[in-house]
């Protein structure tokens, strides 16, 4: 199954502006929006933005995610040191019947 | 407080087969559907199967179609994923995920090796 498509690596200075992109087609992004989580080292997941911008109580609204046609994107704010991590992105395919994970981005905050 | 925890978990031989079982407590488990996530070591994430609130709707990566069989049991708000003829490649840990990907386990590691 195709997986959908990120940028492996975002490096921005504290507290500027980070924007990630996930790329996908009209039967998963398209159609369904995006889901977002952050993962840090040797930890579970965890839920950032569901289904572009639905976010969980207790998360910073620094993280808002929106989409334009296939294309989903998260943007932190005000970048922390606690911000490194990798963000993943996936999205429910109607035509696969299954969800389609990114491959991650490594978010590095200088 | 919200709770997923997985058992079950090892080292196995190419082949072989095993049972991981979650927990869940802190929230109405029979509402949600359940899904099994997997991450090799040093790699992304990998979503293996969900299962719909009453069990009716089950969905599957390819990779794991025919081996893999995931089932739950809202009485005991337990959710599992039988693996069978594992191989190799289905080293990883084994998250158990709720609600939309909100709930998240520890998850459990699985290494398949002879």
């Amino acid at each position: 199954q195709a997986g959908l498509t990120q940028p492996p690596s975002v490096s921005k200075g504290l507290r500027q502006t980070a924007t990630l992109t996930c790329t996908g087609n009209s039967n998963n992004v398209g159609n369904q929006g995006a889901t977002w989580l952050q993962q840090h080292q040797g930890h579970p997941p965890k839920l950032l933005s569901h289904r572009n911008d639905n976010r969980p109580s207790g998360i910073s609204e620094r993280f808002s995610a929106s989409r334009s046609g296939n294309t989903a994107s998260l943007t932190i704010t005000g970048l922390q040191p606690e911000d490194e991590a990798d963000y993943y992105c996936l999205a429910w395919d109607g035509s696969l019947s299954a969800w389609v994970f990114g491959g991650g981005t490594k978010v590095t905050v200088l | 407080e919200v709770q997923l925890v997985e058992s079950g978990g090892g080292l196995v031989q190419p082949g072989e087969s095993l049972r991981l079982s979650c927990g869940a407590s802190g929230f109405t488990f029979s509402s949600y559907w359940m899904t099994w996530v997997r991450q090799a070591p040093g790699k992304g994430l990998e979503w293996v199967a969900n299962i719909k609130q009453d069990g009716s709707e089950k969905y599957y990566v390819d990779s794991v179609k025919g081996r893999f069989t995931i089932s739950r049991d809202n009485a005991k708000n337990s959710v599992y994923l039988q693996m069978n003829s594992l191989r190799v490649e289905d080293t990883a840990v084994y998250y158990c995920v709720g609600s939309a990907f909100e709930y998240w386990g520890q998850g459990t590691l699985v290494t398949v090796s002879s």
